[in-house]
Order: structure tokens, then sequence, then C-alpha cells
């Protein structure tokens, strides 16, 4: 069954340092997202992306956020500048039309 | 207000049993849809159960069924005979809108506990 790939599956940073996290989406799915869980908490959208754009974001998803498709297949959320704060899961996901969303497994991201 | 209210912090059952997990929700739309997802303590998503807001039979998947009751903006997700396997959180989100690329917004989990 395909699936969503993401990488790393852990990463620990430094406050202050840019992280990427990676996203392989299914290869027919046309929208994609991030969302991020705070250890134990719900589920927040980050960014939604279509069409080489960003369709929606939240109140998240400030300046220190950006995402980027760079070669068709991948998908990166960028962190320029890690707070504390964003320490939490982050998870990609996909869906062709909007009935089926596919999670990845998530990044667990430490900021130290 | 919460567009996805889940009222059960933790519950737990019986092994073999049945159990509801509640979930409501609030939208002005008409066409929206209704998914439950399960979160092992490993982490990942798994989708369970989708219910279209135009979809007359309540929605099944072997031993997971969604009971809508689309009066009550509620879509509650009952699985039979439990297992073991079955502990985990369990998450209700809602896409809302008859746009296809619209986000999912989730509900704030329950945590399910399967006794032997």
């Amino acid at each position: 069954e395909p699936e969503v790939t993401q990488t790393p599956s852990h990463q620990v940073t430094q406050m202050g340092q840019e992280v990427i996290l990676r996203c392989v989406p299914i290869s027919n799915h046309l929208y994609f997202y991030w969302y991020r869980q705070i250890l134990g908490q719900k589920v927040e959208f980050l960014v939604s992306f279509y069409n080489n754009e960003i369709s929606e974001k939240s109140e998240i998803f400030d300046d220190q956020f950006s995402v980027e498709r760079p070669d068709g297949s991948n998908f990166t959320l960028k962190i320029r500048s890690t707070k504390l704060e964003d320490s939490a899961m982050y998870f990609c996901a996909s869906t062709p039309m909007g009935y089926g969303y596919t999670f990845g497994s998530g990044t667990r991201l430490t900021v130290v | 207000a919460q567009k996805i209210t889940q009222t059960q912090p933790g519950m737990f059952v019986q092994e073999k049993e049945a159990v509801t997990l509640d979930c409501t929700y609030d939208t002005s739309d008409q066409s929206y849809g209704l998914f439950w997802y399960k979160q092992p303590s490993s982490g990942e998503m798994i989708f369970l159960i989708y219910q279209g807001s135009y979809d007359e039979q309540n929605a099944t998947e072997g031993r997971y069924s969604l009971n809508f009751q689309k009066a009550r903006k509620s879509a509650n997700l009952v699985i039979s005979a439990s297992q073991l396997g079955d502990s985990a959180m369990y998450f209700c989100a809602m896409r809302e809108g008859a746009e296809y690329g619209n986000k999912l917004v989730f509900g704030a989990g329950t945590i399910l506990r399967v006794k032997s």
C-alpha cells in the first residue's frame, strides 16, 4: 500500500538552529499538508500546499516556517530559527481528492 | 467555538466488548467529511473510517463503524469486539466545505484502554 515517508524520524537540534523536515507524499496525490502535535496534545494544522503554492496556513505558521516542493516528489518544512516550543511531532499528510488523507509516521523534533 | 469536540479524555473497555467513542462537530457547511484516526503509542496516525455529509448510510470498515447523526452533528466511532491492540489514542477530524484539498481539523482525542 502506498505510504507517505518522512525523514528523519527523530531530530534533536539546538535552539536557534535551522531544521528541514522532509516528506515524500504519495505520488498521485495533489494536496499536501504539515501538522504538528505537541506531546500528548491535539493535532494542529500548520499549512496546506497545492499546485506548488500554499493554499492555507494557520496562525502557527509564521515567518519562521516555510514549505517547498523542490523536485516534484519531496515536500519539505523548514523552521529557520528553532525555539524550545517548536518541540513536537511533525506530520506530513497528502490526499488525492480530500477523502483519503494519508499521514506519514512523523518526525519527532526536540529543540534543546 | 470548537469545531470538533471529543468529550471523553479516556475510556476503558473489556476485551471482546464493544465501545463507542463520542465526537460532535460544528459546521455551517452542507458539504463536509468526518474522519477517525488511531494513534498508537508508536505515534503514527492510522486512518480508520470516513463519512461524507451526504452519505445516507453509516460507514463501516471491518470492526469499525461510524454512527452518523447529522441532525445532532455527531459522528461517534463504534469499535466492536475490542482487542488489546485497539489500545491507543483516537482522533475525530473534519474536513469542511466542498473543496477537495481543505484541511482536517482534529478533536482533542480519546485514549482508549482495552483490559484483558
